[in-house]
């Protein structure tokens, strides 16, 4: 089974900082991979898919870049709503993964 | 608009068993996946299974296989994950979640989430 990695498991930043956050894949994983955020006591919210698309509706700000084992959620300009969990996600093949999280805090 | 309702919280004992329900609206509820995912308290999403409406075709986790059986019933558009014999351990948070069509193994909407507590 594939395992993702993501790093770091939390972060602190202020508003208007860029900020990124990367996943590693225990294999190759072409471009299947997908970034999820999620803040307290709300479902998952999908923002970048197959690596570097950016989902309806999210805002430009969030860009998705990589492939193969390595990969990277960049966040341009952080805004207050930005401070939550995120979750990168391959899609390779079943049995699919999540990584372990980043926990993105105010600074 | 598309959505996915779950059903409400579940306080249950060990051993007994449990059928949630994630009811889909909006859209061809037989042309999407519908994915199950566990997330426990205080800890990160884990990717249990997923089933085709169409047919009832499932994978399963390694982790979940032989614990979990997901069912869906295309007539109601609901999708089912239930347990046998509940353990302690099963306490969490479960959400269901749809596979878009933008990309293969994407969870575009996801259900409000369905909280079980299994507690003696």
């Amino acid at each position: 089974d594939i395992q993702m990695t993501q790093s770091p498991s939390s972060l602190s930043a202020s508003v208007g900082d860029r900020v990124t956050i990367t996943c590693r894949a225990s294999q190759t994983i072409s471009k299947d991979l997908n970034w999820y955020q999620q803040k307290p006591g709300k479902a998952p919210k999908l923002l970048i898919y197959a690596a570097s698309s950016l989902q309806s509706g999210v805002p430009s700000r969030f860009s998705g870049s990589g492939s193969g084992t390595d990969f990277t959620l960049t966040i341009s300009s952080l805004q207050p709503e930005d401070f939550a969990t995120y979750y990168c996600q391959h899609s390779y093949t079943t049995p699919y993964a999540f990584g372990q999280g980043t926990k993105l805090e105010i600074k | 608009e598309v959505q996915l309702v779950q059903s409400g919280a579940e306080v249950k004992k060990p051993g007994e068993s449990l059928r949630i329900s994630c009811k889909g609206s909006g859209y061809s509820f037989t042309s999407s996946w519908i994915t199950w995912v566990r997330q426990m308290p205080g800890k990160g999403l884990e990717w249990m299974g997923r089933i085709d409406p169409s047919d009832s075709y499932t994978n399963y986790s390694p982790s979940f296989q032989g614990h979990v059986i997901i069912s869906a019933d295309k007539s109601t558009r609901t999708a089912y994950l239930q347990w046998s014999s509940l353990k302690a351990s099963d306490t969490a948070m479960y959400y269901c979640a749809r596979h878009g069509d933008s990309w293969v193994g994407t969870f575009d909407i996801w259900g409000q989430g369905t909280m079980v507590t299994v507690s003696s």
